[in-house]
């Protein structure tokens, strides 16, 4: 069946680390996204992008850093630069054009320790 | 910077009542909307999508499209317990080529 999937589900992070957070989809669709949110909030967007090689910087993307090597991948780095990164951080994919929609990862919930 | 405002609720309905859920957005040339219901701790998943102006109905869902105002809605109607979850708006940006989520309006059906 086709999807997407996000691992690892719960994660947790020291003060000065650098985590990965990866997120793999068989979907074929060309655009894939990060977003973060935060309890009670709505969804903010950190990275994304609509093809191999290339991604875009969204709305609050001070900490973080993410690759696109590979159409099916785009994992996504929460670097010690970002400060407060406990958040559910939630991966998407969808046609280039939005068309459909977005499928969503199940998400991965970071705290820091 | 493009904005999706909806009502942050809670929005408390009694069991079989209609639900009614409003999303108003600033970009004037938005085209594709968007309905995602999410679960506490879970994804969100697609409820309906709804493009031209009108009405479009899918079981006990019905989307409401006004592009001259604006406005979107979601119509549950004979609202169960099951539905009590956050409703996230979504629409297209076609400038940006990503979708603008609103905060989400929690939605409390009572038995």
């Amino acid at each position: 069946d086709g999807g997407i999937t996000q691992s690892p589900k719960y994660l947790f992070r020291k003060e000065g680390q650098n985590v990965t957070l990866s997120c793999e989809q068989n979907l074929n669709h060309d655009a894939m996204y990060w977003y973060r949110q935060d309890p009670g909030q709505g969804l903010r967007l950190i990275y994304y992008s609509q093809i191999v090689n290339d991604f875009q910087k969204g709305d609050i993307a001070e900490g973080y850093s993410v690759s696109r090597e590979k159409k099916e991948s785009f994992p996504l780095t929460v670097t010690s630069a970002q400060k407060n990164p406990t958040a559910f951080y939630l991966c998407a994919s969808s046609h280039r054009t939005g068309a459909y929609g977005y499928t969503f990862g199940s998400g991965t919930r970071l705290t820091v320790v | 910077q493009k904005e999706v405002e909806q009502n942050s609720g809670p929005l408390s309905v009694p069991e079989g009542a209609i639900a009614s859920l409003n999303c108003t957005y600033s970009d004037r040339g938005s085209q594709s909307f968007f309905w995602y219901r999410q679960y506490s701790g879970k994804s969100p998943e697609l409820i309906m999508s709804i493009y031209s102006n009108g009405d479009k109905e899918d079981g006990r869902f019905t989307a409401q499209l006004n592009k001259a105002s604006q406005y979107v809605s979601l119509l549950i109607r004979d609202s169960q317990p099951s539905d009590s979850a956050t409703y996230l708006c979504a629409v297209w940006d076609n400038y940006g080529q990503n979708f603008v989520f609103g905060p989400g309006t929690r939605l409390s059906v009572l038995p």
